[in-house]
């Protein structure tokens, strides 16, 4: 198992270009994320799909869309990217929360994003 | 609004010594906890987690946390630490209908020192 894929790994772009960043995974998880790192913050949720079909806004949505592709594909798009964009960029799944609680996400390698 | 703390953005210690990292959280209701561990250019990986079972939760590479509700805490020890422990610590809380959001707390980086 190839667990989570993210791709690309690095990426520059200039202020206004837009890009979408690709994540699967073969877990056969309902639950997909999109994170962003940034030093000294911790982990930031920017969109989440609770299963396919559906997405919603987490803590830091502005600036980006999200698109749930099939069960297994979630992809992040910048529609014109800010310098303030500029950061890793994790995406996890994980089963469906249930009556047992919140289940352990699993991460991908990240993209390292650069906005000039 | 729930929250995670972090004590210390880093920690050093020799290599042999005790491991303690320490996580207080805010929640109005029982909450969810995780510590995770990321490697240098690498993404998360799931330590341990704390589910109401029980109140120590033993993990992953020896690590270990303990429930207080009373303190609201959940601090990560190790008894004896190894080199390859250098990373980063991150501990979680997950909230929210149907516990989707996870609020992480900002990370200490362990250091090892021969």
């Amino acid at each position: 198992n190839a667990g989570v894929t993210q791709t690309p790994k690095f990426q520059v772009l200039k202020t206004g270009q837009s890009m979408t960043l690709q994540c699967a995974q073969d877990m056969n998880h309902n639950s997909m994320y999109w994170y962003r790192q940034d030093p000294g913050m911790g982990l930031r949720l920017i969109y989440y799909s609770a299963s396919e079909g559906t997405t919603d806004k987490g803590e830091v949505p502005n600036g980006y869309n999200v698109s749930r592709l099939n069960k297994r594909e979630f992809s992040l798009r910048l529609e014109s990217a800010a310098p303030s964009q500029t950061s890793v960029y994790f995406c996890a799944s994980s089963r469906v929360p249930g009556q047992g609680g919140a289940y352990e996400q699993y991460f991908g390698p990240g993209t390292r994003l650069t906005v000039t | 609004a729930q929250s995670v703390t972090q004590l210390g953005s880093h920690v050093s210690v020799s290599e042999g010594a005790l491991v303690l990292l320490r996580c207080n959280y805010s929640s109005s209701v029982p909450p969810y906890l995780f510590w995770y561990v990321q490697y240098p250019n690498q993404g998360l990986q799931l330590l341990l987690k704390y589910t109401s079972a029980a109140t120590l939760v033993k993990g992953i590479n020896g690590f270990e946390a303990e429930f207080k509700k009373s303190e609201t805490s959940f601090h990560l020890t190790k008894p004896s630490a190894h080199m390859s422990d250098a990373a980063e610590y991150f501990c979680a809380v997950s909230v929210g209908a149907g516990g989707f959001k996870t609020i992480f707390g900002a990370g200490t980086r362990l250091f090892v020192k021969a």
